[in-house]
């Protein structure tokens, strides 16, 4: 069974930093591109970052480049996004996403709520 | 950026009635187009990818459409438990991006 989970959302203050965490098991972990996704309160769904499954090619929304960087440890199963120079519309559930061999998410983590704020 | 246009932004019908969904690319994005539905509270759930292939376990009742520009999806037979909100994503370019959602309300 695919579990994806997130952790270590919380609250930062505006310019903070926070690094997010997705524990992944039941599939193949090297072999399959990895997605952030998040949604503001209220809001849609908005598409954050991407790495591939050996971690040589990343991608981001413009929204988030230069200030987000996506990792991934390919022993410990694990992705991550490290949120840096936070702003108050940075502030939403992050998911983790699993991409099929195409670039459609087929399981999804339950999120992360990362709240900035003063 | 490619953007995805969602319509209408609320659909509110029946048990048993037709509900179609359009997404609309600001360029021609293939086949290349994915549906999620996502319940309140609740992480997205992929229905369709590439238009038109139904996701592992995704009832018959679900059906996508359309290449280019337009595409639909489409529930055949509402049921109560379709009531969520549904998004397009489209996966031709970087960015990936979403659709703005439709909210699907059952009587």
């Amino acid at each position: 069974e695919v579990q994806l989970l997130e952790s270590g959302g919380g609250l930062a203050q505006p310019g903070g930093s926070l690094r997010l965490s997705c524990a992944a098991s039941g599939f193949s972990f090297d072999m399959s591109a990895l997605h952030w996704v998040r949604q503001a309160p209220g809001k849609g769904l908005e598409w954050v970052s991407a790495i591939s499954g050996g971690g040589d090619r990343t991608n981001y929304a413009d929204s988030v480049k230069g200030r987000f960087i996506i990792s991934r440890d390919n022993v410990r199963n694990t992705l991550y996004l490290q949120l840096n120079s936070l702003r108050v519309e940075d502030t939403a559930v992050y998911y983790c996403a699993k991409a099929m061999v195409i670039d459609a998410f087929d399981f999804w983590g339950q999120g992360t709520m990362v709240t900035v704020s003063s | 950026d490619i953007v995805l246009t969602q319509s209408p932004a609320t659909l509110s019908l029946s048990p048993g009635e037709r509900a179609t969904l359009s997404c609309r690319a600001s360029l021609g994005i293939s086949r290349y187009l994915a549906w999620y539905q996502q319940r309140p509270g609740q992480a997205p759930r992929l229905l369709i990818y590439d238009a038109s292939n139904r996701a592992t376990g995704i009832p018959a009742r679900f059906s996508g459409r359309g290449s280019g520009t337009d595409f639909t999806l489409t529930i055949s037979s509402l049921e109560p438990e379709d009531s969520a909100t549904y998004y397009c994503q489209q996966r031709n370019n970087w960015p990936r991006t979403f659709g703005q959602g439709t909210k699907v309300e059952i009587k």
